[in-house]
């Protein structure tokens, strides 16, 4: 079956320009997760959906990201006036109802 | 707050050797812990996972048991393989629909 997949899987972008990256989570899963890997490090959290509330922002790095659910199904996180330091690779994941979250591919993003 | 430590890599074994990763924790009250392996070219995938004291998850070979009184959950494999070799995170969560945090994460490479 399909799994989580995110697009682009690759994004390079001037600094100072703004980017959206795409979350299609697996069909019916309730539960949406975003996180930041720079490299070398672990994921970090970034925001948490259930359906199309998002519960927890806590992680959000500064008021130039941005994400949202608005159907409770497809997500997509908007980093405004990109800086070099929002390079990494951005992981999403989706859960059923609060067990094992599955993590889509990524997309990594470089800011030049 | 809630954090993981895991020594750091990379790690390089022959193949056949016996594995450990050490992973320690710090959280309060009862945390799952989880360890996540990340293949090349793959996305985050969930090892093994185990939810109270004392319980042993154990997948492909791989095992780790919870131990509270000394707040660790080391990853063990007593045969490892070149198809092992991948980036092994360490990792918790306070609950259901929670969000994970993950240690740094630990490179292992399998010589054949």
């Amino acid at each position: 079956g399909a799994g989580v997949s995110q697009s682009p899987r690759y994004k390079v972008a001037k600094r100072g320009q703004d980017v959206a990256l795409r979350c299609d989570p697996i069909s019916g899963h309730v539960s949406l997760f975003w996180y930041q890997q720079a490299l070398g490090q672990g994921p970090e959290f970034l925001t948490y959906f259930q359906n199309e509330a998002q519960l927890d922002k806590s992680g959000l790095p500064s008021d130039r990201f941005f994400a949202e659910r608005p159907e409770g199904s497809v997500s997509t996180l908007k980093i405004q006036r990109t800086q070099q330091e929002d390079s990494a690779v951005y992981l999403c994941a989706s859960s059923l109802f609060g067990e094992e979250q599955f993590f889509g591919p990524g997309t990594r993003l470089t800011v030049l | 707050g809630n954090s993981v430590t895991q020594m750091e890599g990379p790690v390089t074994l022959s193949e056949e050797a016996f594995l450990t990763i050490n992973c320690t924790y710090t959280a309060t009250g009862y945390p799952s812990l989880f360890w996540y392996v990340q293949y090349p070219g793959e996305g985050l995938q969930l090892l093994l996972k185990a939810t109270k004291a004392d319980d042993k998850g154990s997948n492909k070979g791989f095992e780790a048991t919870y131990r509270k009184e000394t707040t660790s959950f080391h990853l063990e494999k007593g045969s490892v393989q070149v198809s092992d070799s991948a980036v092994y995170f360490c990792a918790l969560s306070k609950g259901r629909d929670d969000k994970i945090i993950f240690g740094k994460g630990t490179r292992l490479h399998i010589l054949p």
